[in-house]
């Protein structure tokens, strides 16, 4: 099994809402990522997990807050959002601490604040 | 630091053409580096990836690309486009900022393919 699982997969929320975004493997790995991509514009890293911990948190605003429950398991919860967050939310997982590993990306939650 | 620059924002090809989408990297150490692949509203998916082993690197879909350390190229080639092969594809390097879980994305480049 080489995927990655996302859900939703499309998500419209207010303001003043609070959202979980849900991604999923099961390839054994032990770093999950998440990056947002706007618009014809190329990934950019929001948060690294490694061996469960926050191992890198690209200045993210505080709106955005990731959790890692478990190895397989990565969670983005949304609060607070602004209009100019919406974009296409991607986790990706890969082997841990070793540059020459692909990361495997889900499908992606597209997401829309209104 | 470790970057790449992916030339031509947009490509376009016929059908059966030569595809070539070019990507530079800067990096100050040997580099990993990876081409990935995106359909409409999809997440990427891994081409190929370049790892030291050979400089001469296939990958899924026919795809394959030359490490070129003289020329600090690693650009993507394919013989014969075909119209399945039309999305944006982007060259990645990893490491950056000392991390081996950074992986800074090139600009992208999109692929058209004509009947």
């Amino acid at each position: 099994d080489t995927e990655v699982t996302q859900t939703p997969k499309h998500l419209v929320m207010g303001m003043t809402n609070k959202k979980s975004l849900k991604c999923e493997q099961h390839m054994g790995h032990r770093a999950m990522y998440w990056y947002k991509q706007k618009a014809k514009k190329p990934p950019e890293l929001m948060f690294v997990y490694s061996y469960e911990k926050l191992s890198i948190n690209e200045s993210v605003p505080s709106r955005f807050s990731p959790e890692c429950p478990n190895s397989s398991l990565l969670n983005l919860h949304l609060h607070a959002l602004q209009p100019e967050d919406s974009a296409l939310y991607l986790c990706a997982s890969s082997q841990a601490g070793q540059g020459n590993t692909e990361a495997f990306f889900g499908q992606g939650t597209r997401l829309t604040v209104v | 630091a470790q970057s790449v620059t992916q030339l031509g924002s947009h490509v376009s090809v016929s059908e059966g053409a030569l595809v070539l989408l070019r990507c530079n990297y800067s990096s100050s150490v040997p580099p990993y580096l990876f081409w990935y692949v995106q359909y409409p509203n999809q997440g990427l998916q891994l081409l190929l990836k370049y790892t030291s082993a050979a400089t001469l690197v296939k990958g899924i879909n026919g795809f394959e690309a030359e490490f070129k350390k003289s020329e600090t190229s690693f650009h993507l080639t394919k013989p014969s486009a075909h119209m399945s092969d039309a999305a944006e594809y982007f060259c990645a390097v990893s490491g950056a900022g000392g991390s081996n879980y950074k992986l800074t994305f090139g600009k992208g480049t999109l692929l058209t393919v004509n009947p």
